[in-house]
């Protein structure tokens, strides 16, 4: 596509709710990251992907976080019982090659604004 | 461990003024640096970013940046500023490792006076 995809762009949750949040990379990019973003912050690393496999989820803040991207291509963030504290912007970037490295250029999606009632 | 800082939160200027956004690192090797901007609502837009060789490096809607090993520095800087200009800027390192991924800085909002 012509560039990073997110959906929702918004997303309102109740506390304690499931939410799933969707990233189109750049097609044919092979890493993916999540990056957590929360007022008036920097984003902030979640995890990485290349291809399919994680090769880093040590930015997860805890176990009701899981990403996945089975097909090496669309990916899900999701996020069990929310609580307060996940609200945040979710930004999902994408770059053509893998790891880090002269090419290692990182496009971003608008982001997801996640807000927990 | 790595880092990066924008000691200015928020920084207003007059339209056609000059423009300097300060960045400091923390980073073991040569660091890979990027400046991004985003505007309300808007994903992060790369405005240009140093890997190696000449230290003034250029880029889009014509910013550039000068890398100084010295001073850990990596100063976004643009001569003119435009009312358009207004939007939050990031500078970021790389990590050259596995993953590639990046440290932000907090962010510095730029207000242009008309």
């Amino acid at each position: 596509g012509a560039g990073v995809s997110q959906s929702p762009r918004y997303k309102v949750a109740k506390r304690g709710q499931d939410v799933a949040l969707r990233c189109d990379p750049i097609s044919g990019h092979v890493s993916l990251f999540w990056y957590q973003q929360a007022l008036g912050q920097g984003p902030e690393f979640l995890t990485y992907f290349q291809n399919e496999a994680q090769l880093d989820k040590s930015g997860l803040p805890s176990d009701r976080f899981f990403a996945e991207r089975p097909e090496g291509s669309v990916s899900t963030l999701k996020i069990q019982r929310t609580q307060q504290e996940d609200s945040a912007v979710y930004l999902c970037a994408s770059s053509r090659t893998a790891g880090g490295g002269v090419w290692n250029i990182q496009y971003f999606g608008a982001g997801t604004r996640l807000s927990v009632l | 461990a790595q880092s990066v800082t924008q000691p200015d939160i928020h920084i207003t200027v007059s339209e056609g003024a000059s423009l300097e956004l300060r960045c400091n690192y923390s980073y073991g090797a040569t660091p890979y640096l990027f400046w991004y901007v985003q505007s309300p609502g808007q994903g992060l837009q790369l405005l240009l970013k140093y890997f190696s060789g000449d230290t003034l490096v250029q880029g889009i809607k014509g910013f550039e940046a000068e890398f100084k090993r010295s001073q850990s520095s990596f100063n976004l800087r643009k001569p003119s500023v435009h009312w358009s200009d207004a939007a939050e800027y990031f500078c970021a390192v790389g990590e050259a490792g596995n993953t590639g991924k990046l440290i932000f800085g907090q962010g510095t909002t730029l207000q242009v006076k008309p």
